[in-house]
C-alpha cells in the first residue's frame, strides 16, 4: 500500500546531539515537505522540495536542514540538538490533480509525525 | 496574502451535538479548499475537499461547501461522536508556483459522552 512512513515515532535526546528524523514515501510524489507543529497545534512550514536535488526554506525559519538525494527519501537533520527544539515534527509529499480551467490543486499526504522532546 | 482564519476552540459538545466550526479566507483567483483531521498521536489525514465554488465536500458525516461569495468553507457535522475528538485544520491551496498548502490554526474539539 503506497505510504508515507517517519521514523522515529517518538525520539528523547540530549542537547548537542546531532539527530536526523526520517521520511520516506512509496508514491513516487516529487513534492515533499516538513512541518513542525507547536504545543498550540499551529502548523509551520520549515522546509519542501519539488524533486531531486530541489530544497527550500519554508515560511518559519528553522536551523534544521534537509537533503532530497532519492525520490522517496527526504531526512531532516538537526546538527546540535536544543531544548527549543522540542515539537511534533511532520513530514508530507503531494500529487498535482487536475481541475480543467481552473488549473490544478496538490492532494497532500501526511506522516504519522516524530515527537521529538531534547533534554 | 493569502490566508485561513478558523474559529478559535477548544470546542467541547455533548455526543449528538450539531457542530460547527466556522473557516473563511483570504485569496485571490481560485484556491482549493480542504478540511483535514489530527486524532490524538497521529498526523493529518484528509477529511474533505472542495476544489472550486458551490462544490460540497462530504465525509464520514462532515460537510463543508465552497461560498466564494462569503470566502468560506465551515465544517459541519449533524451528530457528533466522542470519536470525533479531533484537532480540525482548514487549509487552502492553488497548485503550480503558489502550491504550498495554507493552514489555519487549527480548532481542537472534544465531544463528551
Amino acid at each position: 500500500e503506497a505510504d508515507i512512513y517517519q521514523t522515529p515515532r517518538y525520539l528523547v535526546i540530549g542537547t548537542g546531539k546531532k539527530i536526523t528524523l526520517e521520511c520516506s514515501q512509496t508514491m513516487g510524489h516529487d513534492k515533499m515537505y516538513w512541518y513542525q507543529q507547536d504545543p498550540g497545534m499551529e502548523l509551520h512550514l520549515i522546509h519542501y522540495s519539488y524533486g531531486v536535488n530541489s530544497t527550500e526554506k519554508g515560511d518559519l525559519s528553522s536551523e534544521s536542514t534537509v537533503s532530497r538525494i532519492r525520490t522517496e527519501h527526504f531526512p531532516l537533520t538537526l546538527e546540535s540538538a536544543r531544548p527549543s527544539h522540542t515539537s511534533q515534527y511532520l513530514c508530507a509529499s503531494s500529487q498535482t490533480f487536475s481541475r480543467g480551467a481552473l488549473g490544478v490543486y496538490y492532494g497532500y499526504t501526511f506522516g504519522s509525525g516524530t515527537r521529538l522532546t531534547v533534554v | 496574502g493569502n490566508s485561513v482564519t478558523q474559529m478559535e476552540g477548544p470546542v467541547t459538545l455533548s455526543e449528538e451535538a450539531f457542530l460547527t466550526i466556522n473557516c473563511t479566507y483570504t485569496a485571490t483567483g481560485y484556491p482549493s479548499l480542504f478540511w483535514y483531521v489530527q486524532y490524538p498521536g497521529e498526523g493529518l489525514q484528509l477529511l474533505l475537499k472542495a476544489t472550486k465554488a458551490d462544490d460540497k465536500g462530504s465525509n464520514k458525516g462532515f460537510e463543508a461547501t465552497y461560498r466564494k461569495e462569503t470566502t468560506s468553507f465551515h465544517l459541519e457535522k449533524g451528530s457528533v461522536q466522542v470519536s470525533d475528538s479531533a484537532v480540525y485544520f482548514c487549509a487552502l491551496n492553488y497548485g503550480g508556483s503558489q502550491g504550498n498548502l495554507i493552514f489555519g490554526k487549527g480548532t481542537k474539539l472534544s465531544v463528551k459522552p
